[in-house]
């Protein structure tokens, strides 16, 4: 079945670079994404990356994959204060609903 | 903001009872998904709904429904409610031939 883990916490100084990482089990997932949930509220998707890619950029977001491994990463360059929220990867097995990781709670010290 | 809307934003509820959540997907947007986030379970895909069938299920239990009507708007129906099923319930909706999944702002449950 479809596993997907990610390390509980992660704390980084205001400036500095933050990466996040993910792996998962189920090798037919088309798709892997990054969802942010800021505290009292709902998911919102930051990034996705194709499965044939390895990377992908977007302005301050570096998404990598690596596929032998099954290990994704999202790398947040220049973190700020408002980058304090819980990150969670997810796949889609092909059957298009989403099973994500536990989430990983981003602290950003000023 | 995603587009997709959830009401009511808070529930509080009794052991026993039932309540009826609501989603409004994306203007167009055919998919729905029911999700709920626990703190002992995380984040677990419960249904999907496709312009009004049902297409998918994960770990629903039978004391929850859903449907989906003609103006593709959601609802998932909880019964019997026990004090584990205190959790945020999301919805997302998706576009036909879209990769992405947007969700709303969640609904609040607790039961006391």
């Amino acid at each position: 079945g479809e596993d997907v883990e990610q390390s509980l916490f992660l704390s980084v100084r205001e400036g500095d670079s933050s990466v996040i990482n993910c792996t998962y089990t189920d090798s037919s997932s088309t798709y892997l994404y990054w969802y942010k949930q800021e505290p009292g509220a709902g998911l919102q998707l930051l990034t996705y990356i194709f499965s044939n890619m390895d990377m992908k950029q977007d302005q301050r977001l570096t998404v990598l994959l690596n596929k032998k491994d099954k290990h994704l990463s999202l790398r947040i360059a220049d973190t700020q204060t408002g980058d304090s929220a819980i990150y969670f990867c997810a796949e889609n097995p092909g059957a298009n609903n989403l099973f994500f990781g536990t989430g990983t709670r981003l602290t950003v010290i000023p | 903001d995603s587009g997709v809307t959830q009401t009511p934003k808070h529930l509080i509820t009794a052991t026993g009872q039932r309540v009826t959540l609501r989603c409004s997907p994306r203007s167009g947007d055919l998919s729905v998904y029911w999700y709920q986030q626990s703190l002992d379970q995380g984040l677990q895909f419960l249904i999907q709904y496709y312009n009004g069938e049902e297409r998918a299920k994960g770990n629903i239990l039978e004391r929850f429904s859903a449907q989906q009507f003609p103006d593709l708007h959601s609802e998932l129906n909880l019964s019997s409610l026990e004090l584990g099923d205190s959790a945020l319930y999301f919805c997302a909706s998706r576009g036909q031939g879209e990769n992405e999944q947007f969700f709303g702002p969640g609904t609040r449950l607790t039961v006391l």
